[in-house]
């Protein structure tokens, strides 16, 4: 079964700032990564699939990039509506879900 | 516009069965595989099941499989999780959840639904 370890568990960022969150696999997912945003008591909102796709109606300061085992999704001007929890999904091999990164205001 | 509400949690005693449902609309459910996805209480996101678009093909993790089994009826639009054998650790909100008709991403969530499994 594929691993996926998220980084930063917990983020604090100031409006404005440049975020970026990291998923490492446990082995190679040829692009097949995925952001979610999930904010308090709501369910989970594709921002980012392939890697590097938005989805459409996602605001243009998300974006992600990666290769091979190492995936990253940037936030390039943090808003306050962006507090939420992150999380992505490796979908090459079945499904597995990162750990989660908490992003709230500074 | 895509919609997907679950239904059928609660709590539920240790080693009993509970059935959710999932009720699809918004988009042809049959072109669809569709999926189940829980999240325990403060933690992550974990799959749980996954279904074809004809039901023919069935998909689970090793921590429910042979408790748990995924069906539809797309003649309803509706997907449906039997889960049997529950233990506490099944605790979580689940959410039934649509996958991508060209890729193996989870596109459309519903809101979700609470399964507590306590004596």
């Amino acid at each position: 079964d594929i691993q996926m370890t998220q980084s930063p568990s917990f983020l604090s960022a100031s409006v404005g700032d440049r975020v970026t969150i990291n998923c490492k696999a446990s082995q190679n997912i040829n692009k097949y990564l995925d952001w979610y945003q999930q904010k308090h008591g709501e369910a989970p909102k594709l921002l980012i699939y392939n890697t590097n796709n938005l989805q459409t109606g996602i605001p243009s300061r998300f974006s992600g990039s990666g290769s091979g085992t190492d995936y990253t999704l940037t936030i390039s001007s943090l808003q306050p509506e962006d507090v939420a929890t992150y999380f992505c999904l490796q979908h090459s091999s079945r499904w597995t879900f990162g750990g989660g990164t908490k992003l709230e205001l500074k | 516009e895509v919609q997907l509400v679950e239904s059928g949690g609660g709590l539920v005693q240790p080693g009993r069965s509970l059935k959710l449902s999932c009720a699809a609309s918004g988009f042809t459910f049959s072109n669809y595989y569709m999926a189940w996805v829980r999240q325990a209480p403060k933690k992550g996101l974990e799959w749980v099941a996954t279904i074809s678009t004809s039901g023919s093909r069935t998909y689970y993790p090793d921590s429910v499989k042979g408790r748990f089994t995924i069906s539809r009826d797309n003649a309803k639009s509706s997907l449906y999780l039997q889960m049997n054998s529950l233990k506490s650790e099944d605790t979580a909100t689940y959410y039934c959840a649509r996958r991508d008709y060209g890729s193996h991403y989870f596109d459309y969530w519903g809101q979700g639904v609470m399964v507590t499994v306590s004596s």
